[in-house]
């Protein structure tokens, strides 16, 4: 069974750091591309991040919001995803989801909280 | 960037009946498309890809058309449980965009 478990949520302040996880189970880590997804209630749902496989240069792409803040990493060797969150705004305040697509569907964990306030 | 638009907002609809829904891209986007399904306290949950080909397990009763600019999805009768939000996602080009979502609510 395809298992995504985030962790490493909760309350930062305004240019303070978070770093969050994502542990998978279920299948080879190291074979598939990996997202990062945040959710707010007033911006809806919005793509974070990406990276590739090592086979397919282990690169990462950012969305214009994040690009040079936040930084997504993987251990495959762990089977677990990171998403390194640096100069947090108060609008990072959402939902994070790590999320993967394969076999003709996609799998997200349940998600984990980050709230940024002064 | 692309930006998805999803209408209506809200859409009521009584069980038993046909759901539509309706997302557009500022600019093509081939069948580079996905609906998503979100319930409370649920993550998202892919309906369809590729516009109109169902995600493995979904029900025949969720069919996906369009290409282009242009995409609908449509519930053919609504069951308790289809009650919830549906977004689009779009993932043409770099950075995948998300539809506002469409709030399918019981009539």
């Amino acid at each position: 069974e395809v298992q995504l478990v985030e962790s490493g949520g909760g309350l930062a302040q305004p240019g303070g750091s978070l770093r969050l996880s994502c542990a998978v189970s279920g299948f080879t880590l190291s074979n598939v591309w990996m997202d990062w997804v945040r959710q707010t209630p007033g911006k809806g749902l919005e793509w974070v991040g990406r990276i590739k496989t090592q086979t397919d240069g282990g690169t990462s792409d950012y969305a214009a919001p994040v690009k040079g803040r936040f930084v997504i990493s993987r251990d495959d060797s762990k089977n677990t995803l990171f998403l390194l969150m640096n100069s947090l705004k108060t609008e990072d305040t959402a939902l994070y989801y790590c999320r993967v697509w394969m076999n003709k569907s996609d799998y997200w964990g349940q998600g984990t909280l980050v709230t940024v306030f002064s | 960037e692309i930006v998805m638009t999803q209408s209506p907002a809200t859409l009521s609809v009584s069980p038993g009946e046909r759901a539509t829904l309706s997302c557009r891209a500022s600019q093509s986007v081939s069948n580079h498309l996905l609906w998503y399904q979100q319930k409370p306290g649920q993550s998202p949950r892919c309906l369809i890809f590729g516009a109109s080909t169902r995600a493995t397990g979904i029900p025949a009763r969720f069919s996906g058309s369009g290409f282009g600019t242009e995409f609908t999805l449509t519930i053919s009768s609504l069951q308790s449980e289809d009650f919830a939000v549906y977004y689009c996602l779009e993932h043409s080009a770099w950075p995948y965009t998300f539809g506002q979502g469409t709030k399918l609510e019981i009539k």
